[in-house]
């Protein structure tokens, strides 16, 4: 079975700094997806970052970048230049590679506010 | 182009009740998964459709049961309600190709009190 610890509950930022969100993972696979999903308080989960475990090159889109650390199972999100509309529920999530499609394993999430 | 549509918003049932939520999946999508989300967790897997069967399931109990239909829509069911079962409860859809793992598309949730 597989794991998502997000260890940082809560973490607040000045509005056009930098914040990175941690999240490590335990598994025994070796072909899985890693996403970070954002969650509003409008209650919808949004694809932020999806990160492929066999690609070595850190997924980025935009203002948002991953460090992903395969062997220390590690899947940090780096937001530049946070803006107002970045305050949310942060999820980590994983998925193993199958045919079709797997369930998604999420973390308890990171409440990061971001204060003008 | 339509996204992920759940209903209701909001329900508010009591203990021993009985509840059927919807979904419609995003258009073009054949493959729906629900989630259970408790206050201040994060989601939880509770089983996945894809061809009008249950594919996966996660570690819920059989109070817990759900359908697909032909165009491709989805009910999840709860039987006798506990108090525990107060959550918010998401759909997810995605398009199964055999190849690599599509992103799974999430709705707003439907909001389950129990009393």
């Amino acid at each position: 079975a597989q794991t998502v610890t997000q260890s940082q509950p809560e973490m607040s930022v000045q509005e056009a700094e930098t914040v990175t969100l941690s999240c490590t993972y335990d598994t025994s696979e070796n072909n899985y997806y890693l996403f970070w999903y954002k969650q509003p308080p409008s209650r919808q989960m949004i694809l932020v970052i999806r990160q492929e475990a066999y690609k070595q090159q850190n997924a980025t889109e935009n203002r948002f970048s991953v460090n992903f650390q395969k062997a220390a199972k590690s899947f940090s999100l780096k937001i530049s230049d946070s803006q107002l509309g970045d305050t949310a529920m942060y999820f980590c999530a994983f998925m193993k590679e199958a045919f079709g499609n797997e369930k998604l394993t999420f973390g308890t999430g990171t409440r990061l506010t971001i204060i003008p | 182009d339509a996204g992920v549509t759940q209903s209701p918003t909001h329900l508010i049932k009591t203990r021993g009740q009985q509840v059927t939520l919807r979904c419609s999946p995003k258009s073009g999508h054949d493959t729906v998964s629900w989630y259970q989300q408790a206050l201040g967790q994060g989601p939880q897997f509770i089983f996945q459709y894809y061809e009008e069967e249950e594919r996966q399931r996660g570690n819920f109990p059989d109070r817990f049961s759900g359908h697909q239909f032909p165009n491709y829509s989805s009910e999840l069911n709860v039987n006798a309600l506990l108090l525990g079962d107060s959550a918010l409860y998401l759909c997810a859809s995605s398009l199964t190709t055999g190849l690599s793992n599509q992103p799974q598309h999430f709705g707003d949730g439907t909001r389950l009190s129990i009393l």
